[in-house]
């Protein structure tokens, strides 16, 4: 069985420009979520859909970054204009019902 | 939020030693789960755990609920268990909150 899928697993680009990050999440999974992971801390959570739902994206900054899990499946998470301060690692993960969450490899996004 | 805790931060241990991980939690919760990061930074699911006690080989984890805390041991240590292990939890607003992490590392 396939686990969560993620890509790039890596990205450079120059700030101030945009950046799309696209996760696939294990089949039959209505819970996706997007977390954000700097060096040397946890995961810190940006968005977390039910189905196609936003339910919890008070943590997104949402002057730069947007998200959309169109048909609940496939999500993509961009940010435009990408700044200095986003290098970090991009995690999607998915779970059923809320119970046990499985994560993809993560992009790890550098911003120079 | 629900605060979590994780102790010690850093542990430095030979192999073959038994070391034993601890979560701290600031309410009650639905979910709790281990993972451990490797060094590619992948999360590996260890223990999806929110009451009660598993075993997988050489690690095993038991979680008081009642006292909101959860304890991952890891016995006869080995250099592949060096990396990061984090708890993670979710109380009724299904939010997964992460600890800091103990960074484990296992001399040869």
């Amino acid at each position: 069985e396939a686990g969560v899928v993620q890509s790039p697993r890596y990205k450079i680009i120059e700030k101030k420009q945009p950046v799309a990050f696209w996760c696939n999440p294990i089949s039959g999974h209505n819970t996706l979520y997007w977390y954000l992971q700097n060096l040397g801390q946890g995961p810190e959570l940006l968005i977390r859909y039910e189905n196609e739902e936003a339910v919890d994206d008070s943590q997104l900054p949402k002057d730069r970054f947007s998200a959309e899990r169109l048909k609940g499946v496939d999500s993509t998470l961009k940010i435009q204009p990408a700044e200095l301060g986003d290098s970090a690692v991009y995690l999607c993960a998915s779970s059923f019902m809320n119970t046990e969450a499985f994560f993809g490899q993560g992009t790890r996004l550098t911003v120079v | 939020g629900i605060q979590v805790e994780q102790s010690p931060p850093d542990l430095i241990l030979q192999e073959g030693a038994n070391s034993t991980l601890r979560c701290n939690f600031s309410d009650s919760v639905n979910n709790l789960q281990w993972f451990h990061q490797n060094p590619w930074g992948q999360l590996i699911n260890l223990f999806y755990i929110p009451s009660g006690t598993k075993q997988n080989g050489r690690l095993s984890a038991t979680t008081v609920a009642t006292e909101r805390y959860s304890l991952l041991y890891i016995s006869s240590s080995q250099t592949t268990d060096s990396g990061v292990y984090f708890c993670a939890v979710a109380n009724r607003d299904d939010k997964i909150i992460f600890g800091k992490g103990t960074r484990l590392h296992i001399l040869p």
